[in-house]
């Protein structure tokens, strides 16, 4: 299994263009995750889907759309990226109807925006 | 909405030494408590966690201990070698709404 897996790995961004960062999961998992991460500040969630066809509101949403386009994958949107939105971008996938709460991490993706 | 707070933000110890990793959160509603490793350029890594209804669990040279009435969780790591060296971070949950605690550095030196 290759488990969670994330492109771009880095990405450098123009204030005002768009891009999708694209996530997949091939362990079967019902629930995926996006995450930001910035200096000093941890990992702080921007969207998840508890299972397929399902989004909800993280901490930090703002600026960010998403779509589960089925069970195995999970895309973020940037539709006019700001210099704000410099960051690790992270995907999480778990399977907590199985009992299963780790949430597995892919490698991230390192986003620029100048 | 949930608070989680780290402690400290670096720790160095020496080799063969125990390391200690607080965090403290604000919602009783919590119940899991994970705890992460990330290496440089790496994604998160779980290395331990428990659950709302224990208050202690240990994994070989790891061990997390839980104070649900003091709301307050922490990190024990014993016999520390090199290649503990990492940023580890906490984090409480509750249903699909996971919050981390700002991370601490841990250098292990030789």
């Amino acid at each position: 299994n290759a488990g969670v897996t994330q492109t771009p790995k880095f990405q450098v961004l123009k204030t005002g263009q768009s891009m999708t960062l694209q996530c997949a999961q091939d362990m079967n998992h019902n629930s995926m995750y996006w995450y930001r991460q910035d200096p000093g500040m941890g990992l702080r969630l921007i969207y998840y889907s508890a299972s397929e066809g399902t989004t909800d509101k993280g901490e930090v949403p703002n600026g960010y759309n998403v779509s589960r386009l089925n069970k195995r994958e999970f895309s973020l949107r940037l539709e006019s990226a700001a210099p704000s939105q410099t960051s690790v971008y992270f995907c999480a996938s778990t399977a907590p109807l199985r009992g299963d709460y780790e949430q597995y991490f892919g490698p991230g993706t390192r986003l620029t925006v100048t | 909405g949930e608070n989680v707070e780290q402690h400290p933000s670096t720790l160095s110890v020496q080799e063969g030494d125990s390391a200690v990793i607080k965090c403290t959160y604000s919602d009783s509603a919590s119940n899991y408590f994970p705890w992460y490793k990330q290496e440089l350029g790496k994604g998160p890594q779980l290395i331990i966690d428990i659950r709302s209804n224990v208050g202690e669990k240990k994994d070989q040279r790891i061990a997390v201990t839980l104070n649900k009435t003091a709301k307050h969780f922490s990190l024990h790591i014993t016999e520390t070698q090199p290649e503990d060296s990492a940023v580890y971070f906490c984090a409480a949950s509750k249903h699909n709404d996971m919050r981390f605690g700002a991370g601490t550095r841990l250098t292990v030196k030789p």
